[in-house]
């Protein structure tokens, strides 16, 4: 069966600092992955798709990037975090060109920038 | 754009009642329509996936229903428990590779013993 793992579960880190969230998946091959983010009172929030290894495709311009240095791995990161960079993210995957058997979502990084 | 919209934002309700939260999008032209469950700090867990060509679809309590023309999607919750209270999303996909993948703001539910 299929798993996604994401970590860190929280994480509190000062403004400027860099940030590195990972996530993998097991159990299948070349599926899409995506990084939403939910802001407090929001809805969640398209960051980063990926259909393949180095191929990354941004919804929002911000401080954050992405990369797929795996198949099946998937990492956010920033080099200087901003207050607005917190915020709940998700890391989530479906079958490469299959949407139809819907998301599979991770457990979620609270990220606080403080 | 696809624009997905959820009603009410929140809902409190006495153990047992059967209720039903709303899912409206405005482009009737979606591959599939999946409702999650969120729970406080946690990530979504898939409730029920419901493709374009399906009416409804059921998983124990709950029951999914859909209506492509009318761009509208109703989530029933038979018997209530104290164990349903989270947050519930409804999210609209619009072709086939994921990327316009959209979520509804969700509706809080209270369920209260």
């Amino acid at each position: 069966s299929q798993t996604i793992h994401q970590w860190p579960a929280t994480l509190v880190q000062p403004v400027g600092s860099p940030l590195s969230l990972e996530c993998t998946v097991e159990g299948t091959s070349n599926p899409n992955l995506y990084w939403y983010r939910q802001a407090a009172g929001r809805g969640l929030q398209l960051l980063f798709y990926s259909v393949g290894i180095g191929q990354i495709s941004s919804e929002v311009p911000q401080n954050l990037s992405a990369s797929r240095p795996q198949d099946r791995q998937f990492i956010l990161s920033s080099k200087k975090l901003l207050l607005s960079d917190s915020g709940f993210y998700l890391c989530a995957w479906s079958v490469s060109g299959e949407i139809r058997r819907g998301y599979t979502f991770g457990s979620g990084t609270r990220l606080t920038v403080v | 754009k696809q624009e997905v919209t959820q009603i009410p934002a929140a809902l409190s309700v006495p153990e047992g009642e059967n209720l039903v939260l709303n899912c409206s999008f405005t482009d009737s032209a979606i591959y599939n329509l999946q409702w999650f469950r969120q729970d406080p700090g946690k990530g979504l867990t898939s409730l029920l996936l419901i493709q374009s060509s399906q009416r409804e679809q059921t998983s124990g309590r709950l029951n999914a229903s859909l209506d492509k023309s009318s761009g509208r999607s109703t989530l029933y919750i038979a018997a209530s428990q104290p164990g349903d209270s989270a947050t519930y999303l409804c999210a609209v996909g619009s072709d086939n590779y994921g990327q316009n993948f959209v979520f509804g703001p969700g509706t809080r539910l209270s369920v209260l013993p």
